[in-house]
């Protein structure tokens, strides 16, 4: 099972900041937040990582409660191409770590 | 930079007969590799990870001589559905990490090969 709970679906309005959260709440002392999203009938596509600082790319934001049992991923102005199903991942560092996707977050970006 | 590729992007095959899928990191060497397969509204469930020159260690129900990977180089997996039946249609996608990296596990995905066996 994946060690994540997010909620199935969010609507956001465009040019709207969309703020996605996660639960992580048994994650370990080694293991790291990632997010992927997959747009319609496409393979994912990374957006971000942290393990406990937040952290900042030219995508989106990733916001790691002081605990690490939650997270928020922040897209700050949506558009409607940012519409796709949100999968928040912890996993280890190692290369050959596999990833077991939950059912993510479907993402509504409203024009 | 990370470009992972897949071909064919689509496939349609009868039903008995076999289909190879390629995967291949353009730009950068991928010790291990993973494969996924995805049926309409379902999540990607993972089939099986793929070290260069290893075998493949498959996940639990996915059978091996079915689904063969080949992972002959640092730059290209292959996975081949043999005498695929109509069940075995689905999405199949895969991912790479790097070889020389701080990114540690980031995947980097295919475009997904999207096979109908008629």
């Amino acid at each position: 099972d994946a060690k994540t709970t997010q909620p199935p679906s969010m609507d956001c309005a465009e040019g709207r900041a969309a703020n996605l959260p996660c639960n992580h709440s048994t994650i370990s002392g080694n293991e790291y937040v990632y997010w992927y999203r997959q747009i319609h009938s496409q393979g994912p596509q990374y957006i971000i990582h942290g393990l406990k600082n937040n952290e900042t790319n030219e995508m989106a934001s990733l916001i790691i409660t002081e605990d690490r049992k939650s997270s928020t991923l922040i897209l700050p102005h949506a558009t409607l191409r940012d519409t796709a199903v949100y999968y928040c991942i912890v996993t280890r560092t190692r290369r050959d770590d596999k990833i077991i996707f939950g059912k993510g977050t479907r993402l509504h970006i409203l024009p | 930079g990370a470009v992972v590729s897949q071909h064919p992007s689509r496939v349609i095959c009868k039903s008995g007969t076999s289909v190879k899928i390629e995967c291949r990191s353009l730009d950068f060497q991928a010790t291990t590799m993973f494969w996924y397969r995805q049926f309409p509204k379902q999540s990607l469930m993972l089939m099986a990870t793929s070290n260069e020159g290893s075998k493949a260690t498959y996940e639990q129900g996915v059978e091996k001589d079915k689904f063969l990977i080949n992972h002959a180089s640092l730059t290209l997996s292959t996975l081949t559905v043999t005498s695929a039946h109509p069940e075995d249609s689905s999405f199949y996608i895969c991912s790479a990490t790097m070889l020389l990296t701080l990114a540690g596990a980031t995947q980097y995905f295919g475009p997904g090969t999207r096979l109908t066996v008629l």
